[in-house]
């Protein structure tokens, strides 16, 4: 059976300064895709950044980039350069051959000025 | 806006009411999921349509539960004789296809208070 991790309910940084997200997984799909979505209160789930099982390279878009260590099962989230606006709730998902996305239960970011 | 939307936003009914949540997926997008999440928790699969046909449905989807697509565009969910336990974010996603790497959109979500 599928199952995420998310093992920080919690998190504070300072605005400008780098954050990481941490995500695990388990999985026996050789398949699977992996995901992060931002939350923030209004309540709709905003897809940042996506990684595949076979992709070679860490995936990256704008301030967030993907650490992704296959052999740990590890898929975290980095943010750089913190904005006020990037406080919300942050969620790690994973989808593999049964198509059922399953979410971790997610981290509360809080972007101190 | 060509994004996901759901309405209402927000419903409050008394227990053992009837409510029904719409979805209006991207308008290309064959699949169409439903979530629901719970205070501090993420989103747990419902159900999802592959155009019109309901292909899987989570032990979370009672039988007071019921989803349709009928023309695989939008589609409803249901929920009968409603307890205090349905209290939650529903919320509905859609994508292009069905591959495990599929990018899911997400609405706003119908947050149902049952009272």
């Amino acid at each position: 059976a599928q199952k995420i991790t998310q093992t920080q309910p919690g998190m504070f940084v300072q605005e400008k300064e780098a954050v990481t997200l941490d995500c695990t997984y388990d999985t026996s799909d050789p398949s699977y895709g992996l995901f992060w979505y931002k939350q923030p209160s209004s309540g709709e789930m905003i897809f940042l950044i996506y990684q595949g099982s076979y992709d070679q390279q860490n995936a990256t878009e704008g301030r967030y980039s993907l650490n992704f260590q296959k052999a740990r099962k590890s898929a975290n989230l980095v943010i750089s350069a913190s904005q006020l606006g990037d406080s919300a709730m942050y969620f790690c998902a994973m989808s593999s051959n049964n198509n059922d996305m399953r979410f971790g239960a997610g981290t509360r970011l809080t972007v101190k000025p | 806006d060509t994004g996901v939307s759901q309405n209402p936003r927000h419903k409050i009914t008394k227990r053992g009411q009837n409510v029904t949540f719409r979805c209006d997926p991207i308008s290309e997008h064959n699949r169409l999921y439903w979530y629901r999440q719970t205070l501090g928790q993420g989103p747990e699969f419902l159900t999802y349509f592959q155009n019109e046909a309901q292909l899987e449905k989570s032990r979370l989807l009672s039988d007071r539960f019921s989803a349709e697509r009928p023309k695989g565009s939008f589609s409803t969910l249901e929920i009968q004789r409603t307890e205090q336990g349905d209290s939650a974010m529903y919320l509905c996603a859609s994508s292009l296809s069905g591959s495990w790497a599929d990018i899911q959109y997400f609405g706003a979500g119908t947050r149902l208070s049952v009272l």
